[in-house]
């Protein structure tokens, strides 16, 4: 099956400062990815949809500004959490359609485990 | 809006034993239906999916039948093992949408 990778596995940040996880999709090319949010025993919640040459697009509640996200090619796409805080600290995980002709099939990265103290 | 509903876990089983995870959903239109296993510290896996009523997913064991009359997608084993321990995750995505809709997930542990 198709594989999606995530950078770093897991990070801890001071207060305040910036952290970017990266999201590739190894044997497959992603126009769109997706970013979901963890919280300890709950389900995913999705951030945002990621698109390769466009402008993201923000669910409700998001804050753009805080969460920036970058496609920057087919098979890359960044989540930068700015001035982080920690009610940041979460699971964020990533996941990307196939382009192939099962779209409604989804792959996700193995997760980014974030602690902001 | 679109929405599946699972059962509160968490499940205890001894190993061997019949596992059934319920799951039910609505949704507009013809929605396709997932699951998703985590297992601790790791992202989510594929586990099977089924895209139009009365299709049965299967893998690894596990079954799952698409009903569309009763808006369910339950999973099932037969003899589950402890290596099955994990979250388990029922979702949804709309026809020709990517996006997905989770259940609250289900806590499953086997015990020897």
């Amino acid at each position: 099956g198709a594989v999606v990778s995530q950078h770093p596995s897991r990070v801890i940040c001071k207060s305040g400062t910036s952290v970017k996880i990266e999201c590739r999709s190894l044997d497959f090319q992603a126009t769109t990815m997706f970013w979901y949010r963890q919280f300890p025993k709950q389900s995913l919640m999705l951030m945002a949809t990621s698109n390769e040459g466009s402008k993201a697009t923000y669910e409700q509640g998001v804050e753009k500004d805080k969460f920036l996200i970058n496609h920057a090619s087919l098979t890359l796409s960044t989540l930068t959490v700015t001035s982080a805080h920690p009610e940041d600290s979460s699971f964020y995980i990533c996941s990307a359609p196939t382009s192939g002709g099962d779209k409604d099939t989804q792959y996700f990265g193995p997760g980014t485990r974030l602690t902001v103290l | 809006g679109d929405s599946v509903t699972q059962m509160e876990g968490p499940v205890t089983l001894s190993e061997e034993a019949f596992l059934t995870i319920n799951c039910t959903y609505t949704a507009t239109g013809y929605p396709s239906l997932f699951w998703y296993v985590q297992y601790p510290g790791e992202g989510l896996q594929l586990l099977l999916k089924a895209t139009k009523a009365d299709d049965k997913g299967s893998n690894k064991g596990f079954e799952a039948t698409y009903r569309k009359e009763t808006t369910s997608f339950h999973l099932e084993k037969g003899s589950v093992q402890v290596s099955d321990s994990a979250v388990y995750f029922c979702a949804l995505s709309v026809r020709g949408g990517n996006k997905l809709t989770f259940g609250t997930g289900t806590q499953l542990k086997v015990e020897l």
